[in-house]
C-alpha cells in the first residue's frame, strides 16, 4: 500500500543533542513537508521541498534542518538550537492532490 | 499572525444532530480551502475541499460552505456519528503557493 512512514513513533532525547526524524513515502510525490503540532497552535510549517535537492524554510524553521537527496525521503533534524523541541512532528507529501500525512513522531526532550 | 482561525477550540454534539465547525481567514489571496480530520496520535486525513469559485461542496454527510465576502467557511456534518469525534483542522491555500496554512483546530465530541 502507498503511504508515508514516519519513524520512530516516540522519541526521547536529552537536551543539547541533535535528533533526526525519518520520513519515507512511496507515493511518488514530488513535494514533501514537515509540520509541527503543539496544543492550541494547530499545524505549523517547518520546512518543505517541492523537488529533490531543493527545499525552503517554512514559518518556524529556526533550529531545524532538512535534506532531500532522494524523492522518497525527507529527514528532519532537530538541532540543539531549537528552544522548544518537544512536540508532535508530522511529515506530509503531495502530488496533484491534497496533502497526505504520516502518523507522526512524538519527540520529547528532557 | 494567524491567517486561518478556528475560534471554537471544542464542540459537543449529540449523535444524529448536525455539527457545524467554523473557520475564518484574513488573507484574501486564499483561493482553495480544505478540511482535515485528526485522531489522537495519528496524522490528519483529508476530508473535503472547496475552491473559491464555489460556495458549497457536498460529499455524503459532509458539506463545506464558503462565504468569500465574510472570509468564512464552515463544515457541516449531518447526521453526526460517534466516529466523527476528532479534531478538525481548516486549511487554506493560494494559487501561487505550495504550502497549506492551517487553523488551530476544533475538537468535536459526538455524544450518545
Amino acid at each position: 500500500d502507498g503511504g508515508i512512514t514516519q519513524s520512530p513513533k516516540y522519541l526521547f532525547r536529552k537536551e543539547g543533542q541533535n535528533v533526526t526524524l525519518s520520513c519515507e513515502q512511496n507515493l511518488n510525490h514530488d513535494a514533501m513537508y514537515w509540520y509541527r503540532q503543539d496544543p492550541g497552535q494547530g499545524l505549523r510549517l517547518i520546512y518543505y521541498s517541492q523537488i529533490v535537492n531543493d527545499f525552503q524554510k517554512g514559518d518556524i524553521a529556526e533550529g531545524y534542518s532538512v535534506s532531500r537527496e532522494k524523492k522518497e525521503s525527507f529527514p528532519l533534524t532537530v538541532t540543539s538550537a531549537q528552544k522548544n523541541p518537544t512536540a508532535f512532528y508530522l511529515c506530509a507529501s503531495s502530488g496533484n492532490s491534497p496533502l497526505h500525512f504520516g502518523n507522526g513522531t512524538r519527540l520529547t526532550v528532557t | 499572525d494567524q491567517q486561518v482561525k478556528q475560534n471554537s477550540p471544542s464542540l459537543s454534539v449529540q449523535e444524529g444532530r448536525i455539527s457545524i465547525l467554523n473557520c475564518d481567514y484574513t488573507n484574501s489571496m486564499f483561493d482553495y480551502f480544505l478540511w482535515y480530520k485528526k485522531y489522537p496520535a495519528e496524522g490528519p486525513t483529508f476530508l473535503i475541499s472547496i475552491s473559491s469559485i464555489k460556495d458549497k461542496n457536498e460529499d455524503g454527510r459532509f458539506t463545506v460552505f464558503l462565504n468569500k465576502s465574510a472570509k468564512h467557511l464552515s463544515l457541516h456534518i449531518v447526521p453526526s456519528q460517534p466516529g466523527d469525534s476528532a479534531v478538525y483542522f481548516c486549511a487554506a491555500l493560494t494559487g501561487t503557493a505550495s504550502k497549506l496554512t492551517f487553523g488551530t483546530g476544533t475538537r468535536l465530541q459526538v455524544t450518545l
